[in-house]
């Protein structure tokens, strides 16, 4: 069964700080890993990786990949109170078989 | 890009009710999924369509429920005899082919009392 494994479940940072969040996942024919931010309501979409070491970077948000270990990781530097939801990893499989999501990680930045 | 909209945003129901969910995907869109997300989990997959042929169906997804997409737009997700195990947020997402990022609505939560 395809799998997805977000750490920490839950982050408290202060304001400035810089935090990785980790995604581990098993999946039968990998496609893609995509990261999104979820505040109150919909998933945002951040990220879309599909090769090994290359990084994607969006302002203070970068991922990266690494299809041999099979994880990804999402930093955010010099957080902010913005920062603050839930972020969801989640797997593509090829074939047939729609994303697969982790649990997500909540993560709270305080002034 | 007006987004995906879902109605209604709240749904209340008795257990035992019939309760029916409206998804508007992104109109380039053909592709559009239900996803259900409890408390603390991220959203499971239950079903999506390719214009209007439903082509995956998850097991969590019983007898109660049905979903629709009769003219490749818009889509229904109709929950019959809710019991509170249905409790959830019910997210709708529509992508513009198998490989791209899926776009989510608001989600409508239900409570079933």
């Amino acid at each position: 069964e395809d799998k997805v494994v977000q750490s920490p479940l839950s982050l408290v940072v202060h304001e400035g700080d810089t935090v990785t969040l980790n995604c581990s996942y098993e999946v039968t024919n990998f496609r893609s890993l995509l990261w999104y931010k979820q505040e109150k309501k919909a998933p945002t979409f951040l990220f879309m990786l599909t090769s090994s070491g290359i990084e994607k970077k969006s302002g203070r948000l970068s991922s990266i990949l690494d299809k041999k270990e099979l994880f990804s990781i999402l930093n955010i530097t010099a957080t902010q109170t913005g920062d603050s939801a839930v972020y969801l990893c989640a797997v593509h499989p090829s074939g047939n078989t729609p994303l697969v999501f982790g649990k997500g990680t909540r993560l709270s930045v305080i002034a | 890009d007006t987004g995906v909209s879902q109605d209604p945003r709240h749904k209340i129901t008795k257990r035992g009710q019939n309760v029916t969910f409206r998804c508007d995907p992104i109109s380039e869109h053909n592709r559009l999924y239900w996803y259900r997300q409890t408390l603390g989990q991220g959203p499971e997959f239950l079903t999506y369509f390719q214009n209007e042929a439903q082509l995956e169906k998850s097991r969590l997804l019983s007898d109660r429920f049905s979903a629709e997409r009769p003219k490749g737009s818009f889509s229904t997700l109709e929950i019959q005899r809710t019991e509170q195990g249905d409790s959830a947020m019910y997210l709708c997402a529509s992508s513009l082919e198998w490989s791209s990022p899926l776009h989510f609505g608001n989600g409508t939560r239900l409570t079933v009392t």
